[in-house]
């Protein structure tokens, strides 16, 4: 079966740095996407992976190993807008998106 | 980036009734669509797969009578809950797929806060 996994829930503090996994096994592999989602609203787009290696956007970066099936956001200069619940899902072989359960992240002053 | 509206963003309606959510990609066509459904504290759980054209494809668990989906043109997708229960009340999600940049990102709509008492 396609299995997703990634942490329940992480904290950190304000100023620092988080990274949050994300293993994935699914049959093939078309990439990797990462969505932020605020309480209540719906999730909006952080970052796409394909290619193995790491993709910085601002404070975020994503790194992607296909062959460890792999990959992790890392929030650098956390700021207490951050805290959100942060969504792993990897697009299959039929480009169906594949979702994790996320993993909520706490910030704490 | 991409925009999806989704209308109306909250609706209370009494139990038995229906209701029609409307998802649209304003500034490109999408042939797919997808609508999600998501209990307080849980994650995105995705009940239908939207297709242009032709029928939707259901998940598993997911009652095809009771969660209506008609996708008639390349900008609109709707998702009707017929008979609805307070078992429905839930925030329900629509995106749009766009498939022109290779990419297959989904763009996501607002979502719906549905209340049935």
């Amino acid at each position: 079966g396609q299995n997703i996994d990634q942490p329940t829930e992480m904290t950190a503090t304000e100023g620092a740095i988080v990274q949050i996994n994300c293993t994935y096994q699914t049959s093939g592999f078309n990439g990797l996407f990462w969505y932020q989602q605020h309480a209540g609203e719906a999730p909006t787009f952080l970052s796409y992976n394909v290619l193995d290696g790491l993709e910085e956007k601002g404070r975020f970066s994503s790194f992607l190993s296909r062959s460890k099936g792999y990959s992790y956001l890392l929030l650098k200069e956390l700021q207490m807008k951050d805290s959100a619940s942060y969504l792993c899902a990897v697009l299959d072989s039929n480009y169906q998106l594949i979702w994790g359960a996320g993993t909520k992240l706490i910030i704490k002053p | 980036g991409a925009v999806v509206s989704q209308h109306p963003s909250r609706v209370i309606c009494k139990s038995g009734t229906s209701v029609k959510i409307e998802c649209r990609s304003l500034d490109f066509q999408a042939t797919t669509m997808f609508w999600y459904r998501q209990f307080p504290k849980q994650s995105l759980m995705l009940m239908a797969t939207s297709n242009e054209g032709s029928k939707a494809t259901y998940e598993q668990g997911v009652e095809k009578d009771k969660f209506l989906i008609n996708h008639a043109s390349l900008t609109l997708s709707t998702l009707t809950v017929t008979s609805a229960h307070p078992e429905d009340s839930s925030f329900y999600i629509c995106s749009a797929r766009d498939e022109s940049g290779g990419i297959y990102e989904q763009y996501f709509g607002p979502g719906t806060r549905l209340t049935v008492t």
